[in-house]
């Protein structure tokens, strides 16, 4: 079956330490998106990517970087410089940016011990 | 900045009723909705979306509206079950201040449906 994998589903990371989320999706979708759910609150954009080697900065990029060497991988790194990294990051892709029905992971959910 | 907010962020209903979730949107721009159902623990879920050269679509057991007019979305399940108990999101299409889209969605709040048996 195709679908998103995302992976790990819970991560512990201490303070001043770099992580990776991964991201996976077997779709030969062309566009990939990571959100950072708060409880209580609505998705927002971190980073989103277009097409191979390409990627954009969204509503709070600030503290992530993404990579995009590969059409199935778009893998997030939380660094230090991220001050309130604890959240529940949810990974989406679709067809194409011009298509708005994602299809989304199952999130990992990080804590900062 | 535009964005996507809820009425009610709770809702409880009994079994077998009919459940309305409301959603008032700011971007007149915006030409596409989707909502989405959370349950905890998981990913959004896609549910069903809507163009807005439309004012109401219907799929199983779920109907969503839309009024331009006053920027106002609505999704109405119908006979709901507790397995519907989740999060409900409205979306809405991001555009760039000179009208391109990335596929960006800009989501709202969220609002919490529970179902009593």
């Amino acid at each position: 079956d195709g679908g998103i994998t995302q992976s790990p589903k819970y991560l512990f990371r201490k303070e001043g330490q770099n992580v990776t989320l991964s991201c996976e999706q077997n779709l030969n979708h062309d566009a990939m998106y990571w959100y950072r759910q708060d409880p209580g609150q609505g998705l927002r954009l971190i980073y989103y990517s277009q097409i191979v080697n390409d990627f954009q900065k969204g509503d709070i990029a600030e503290g992530y970087s993404v990579s995009r060497e590969k059409k199935e991988s778009f893998p997030l790194t939380v660094t230090s410089a991220q001050k309130n990294p604890t959240a529940f990051y949810l990974c989406a892709s679709s067809i194409d940016s011009a298509y708005y029905g994602y299809t989304f992971g199952s999130g990992t959910r990080l804590t900062v011990v | 900045g535009e964005s996507v907010g809820l009425h009610l962020p709770t809702l409880s209903v009994q079994e077998g009723d009919n459940s309305i979730i409301n959603c008032a949107y700011s971007n007149s721009a915006s030409d596409y909705f989707i909502w989405y159902k959370q349950e905890s623990g998981k990913g959004p879920q896609f549910i069903i979306d809507i163009r807005s050269n439309m004012d109401k679509r219907q799929g199983q057991r779920v109907t969503v509206l839309l009024n331009k007019t006053v920027k106002h979305l609505s999704l109405q399940i119908a006979a709901t079950q507790p397995g519907d108990s989740a999060v409900y999101f409205c979306a809405e299409n991001y555009r760039e201040a000179g009208g391109t889209s990335y596929g960006k969605l800009t989501f709202g709040q969220g609002t919490i449906l529970t179902v009593h048996p």
